[in-house]
């Protein structure tokens, strides 16, 4: 089953630009997280965010929360071509145990 | 060590065979998953364990066997597989379920034929 949607399904930019991914989810949770996948091989931990903060901020990553329209968006600055990879969201489904993933975004940093 | 380490990388199996995948992990994680990825799709959850017991199967075929010897360990038992089996198989822990930071291995790359 999937709970997050993201969007663009893909999104190529310039090496420098910014890139915003976009992530709709379905039922309550108590976080909603970001990883990131390169070349399907595993994938790494970016992000947590808790149902009750509205922005977060790693490095050059920040990432939204609306709770109230039940998204979240990826913004990764200054983009370089090693953040060429798929990012997805992931969230607990009706608060359980599970870890569900979204649909991911693949980006592409043109150089 | 923030490792978690799947064996083998690779696999290729008839579909009579019997094989398993191993993953290991030594950050004191409580909570173990199975995810299985077919290309350019996200990972699906397939097994959860919790405290080394099967909390969540997402309704699984039964050729695939899950096992947590101990909190450290967690199996992956297969046999009779189909073709449309074939798939990325990656593990992850997190210190507790309930959607916590997770920590995946690269996976096995798992082609059935």
């Amino acid at each position: 089953s999937q709970q997050g949607e993201e969007d663009p399904q893909a999104l190529s930019i310039q090496e420098g630009e910014n890139a915003t991914m976009n992530c709709s989810y379905k039922t309550s949770i108590n976080n909603l997280q970001w990883y990131r996948q390169n070349s399907g091989r595993g994938l790494v931990h970016l992000i947590l965010i808790r149902s009750n903060e509205r922005e977060k901020h790693s490095g050059r990553l920040r990432v939204t929360l609306d709770t109230s329209k039940k998204s979240s968006s990826l913004l990764i600055t200054a983009s370089r071509a090693a953040d060429t990879a798929s990012y997805f969201c992931a969230t607990d489904a009706d608060r359980d145990d599970k870890i569900i993933f979204g649909k991911g975004t693949r980006l592409h940093i043109l150089p | 060590d923030t490792e978690v380490t799947q064996t083998p990388k690779h696999l290729v199996m008839g579909m009579t065979n019997k094989k398993s995948l191993k993953c290991e992990q030594h950050m004191g994680h409580r909570a173990m998953y199975w995810y299985k990825q077919k290309a350019k799709k996200p990972p699906e959850l397939m097994f959860v364990y919790s405290y080394e017991k099967l909390s969540i199967n997402e309704s699984v075929p039964s050729r695939f066997s899950p096992e947590c010897p101990n909190s450290s360990l967690l199996n992956l038992h297969l046999h009779a597989l189909q073709p449309e089996d074939s798939a990325l198989y990656l593990c992850a822990s997190s210190q507790w379920t309930g959607n916590t930071e997770a920590f995946f291995g690269q996976g096995t790359r798992l082609t059935v034929v």
